[in-house]
Order: C-alpha cells, then structure tokens, then sequence
C-alpha cells in the first residue's frame, strides 16, 4: 500500500522559516518525480515545486521561487519543503504528490502551514 | 504559463443524472513525447485530492467506469454518467506536459 505521510506544519510568524517532511512508503521512491501542492483555505489547487527522482532537477511556481526549496533522501525514502521568508498568503494545507505526469499518483492526507503573527 | 479554464465552476445535479465538466487549456498539451499530460483530480469535502483519470481518458484502478474522460489538443471533458452521492465534491484538471504545473479553477458538483 503507497503512504505519504506528511508532518512539520505549524503556526510560524511572518518572515520566518519552516522545513516539511513526507514520509513515502510502499513504492520503490528514488524511481518517482515527487511535488508539493498546496491549498489554501477555501481555494484551489496551487502546484508548488516538482523533485526528479535522483534529486538533481527542481522546480518551483513564481510564487515560492526564490524562498522554497525542496529536496529528498532517498535512502529515507523523504521528501522535504524548505520554507523560508514565509507570507501570510503561503497559510495552506500542503499535499506530498507524486508527479502528475505518472499514471498512478497518491496524495498525502496534507500539513497544515499558518502564516501568522 | 499554461492557463487551464473549467467550466462550469458550479454544477448541481439530480442523483442518477449526468454531468460534464469542461476543461480548455491556453496551449496545446501534447507534450514532445507525443502524449498528453492531463488529468482529473477529485477532492471530497474534509479530503485530500484523489486522482481519477489520467492521460485524457485512463481510470485510476477502483474508479467506477460512470466516470470518463475525453478530449484532445486543449479541449478536454470529464462525463459522470449517472452521478450517485458519493461523486460530491470539486473537480480539478491538472496538465503535467510541461512546467509549472498548471490546474483549473474546480468545479463543484453537488446534489439538487
């Protein structure tokens, strides 16, 4: 059974720093792109950043780019979000996601990030 | 930036009636591999988004075949043929043919 099981949101004050974890079992990690996505309360789906499997190539949507990063252990099978100069409008539940450019893709049941002073 | 564009955002429908959801994408999604990265995503209330159709018209295993998707290029269509309770919630197309990844706005579908 695929799990992804996120963990490390919590309420942070604007400007500061936040790093999220997703625990993946039940499929072989290094062989899959992963992403975070994320949900803002009462909203959409917003597509935050993509990981390669090997870790070498990233991606990131312009409204996180230059403050997120994301990277994985492999041997951990963990996938990770570093926030940082965090904004009222990041408050969101963030989803660990395959790639959607797979034809079996799982979504984390999400961790909540609140942006607040 | 690809804009994809759902419609309608709003969708009550009678239980054991159809419904359609329209997905339009600003460009052509066929990727340079030939296939075309579009998928549905539904998301109940209080839950995490599940994946329902990829690729256009593939069903995720354990997806009921009243469920089906069509299209091509940058048009693209979600049928529930006949819409039972459980089907609730709001519906999201997501292209993957290139990045960032894109998604619609959601269309609700709820029951009269």
């Amino acid at each position: 059974e695929v799990l992804l099981v996120e963990s490390g949101g919590e309420l942070v004050q604007p400007g500061g720093s936040l790093r999220l974890s997703c625990a993946a079992s039940g499929f072989t990690f290094s062989n899959y792109g992963m992403s975070w996505v994320r949900q803002a309360p009462g909203k959409g789906l917003e597509w935050v950043a993509t990981i390669n499997g090997d870790g070498i190539n990233t991606h990131f949507g312009d409204s996180v780019q230059g403050r997120f990063t994301i990277s994985r252990d492999n041997s951990k099978n963990t996938l990770y979000l570093h926030m940082s100069s965090l904004r009222a409008e990041d408050t969101a539940i963030y989803y660990c996601t395959h790639d959607a450019q797979y034809d079996n893709i799982f979504w984390g049941q999400g961790t909540l990030v609140t942006v607040s002073a | 930036d690809i804009v994809m564009t759902q419609t309608p955002l709003s969708s009550p429908v009678t239980l054991g009636q159809p419904a359609s959801i329209s997905c339009r994408s600003s460009e052509s999604l066929v990727h340079s591999n030939g296939k075309t990265y579009l998928n549905w995503v539904h998301q109940r209330p209080g839950q995490p988004p599940r994946l329902l159709i990829y690729k256009i018209s593939n069903r995720v295993s354990g997806v009921p075949d009243r469920f089906s998707g069509t299209g091509a290029g940058t048009d693209f269509t979600l049928k529930i043929s006949r819409v039972e309770a459980e089907d609730v919630g709001v519906y999201y197309c997501v292209q993957a043919t290139q990045f960032p990844r894109t998604f619609g706005q959601g269309t609700t579908v709820e029951i009269k």
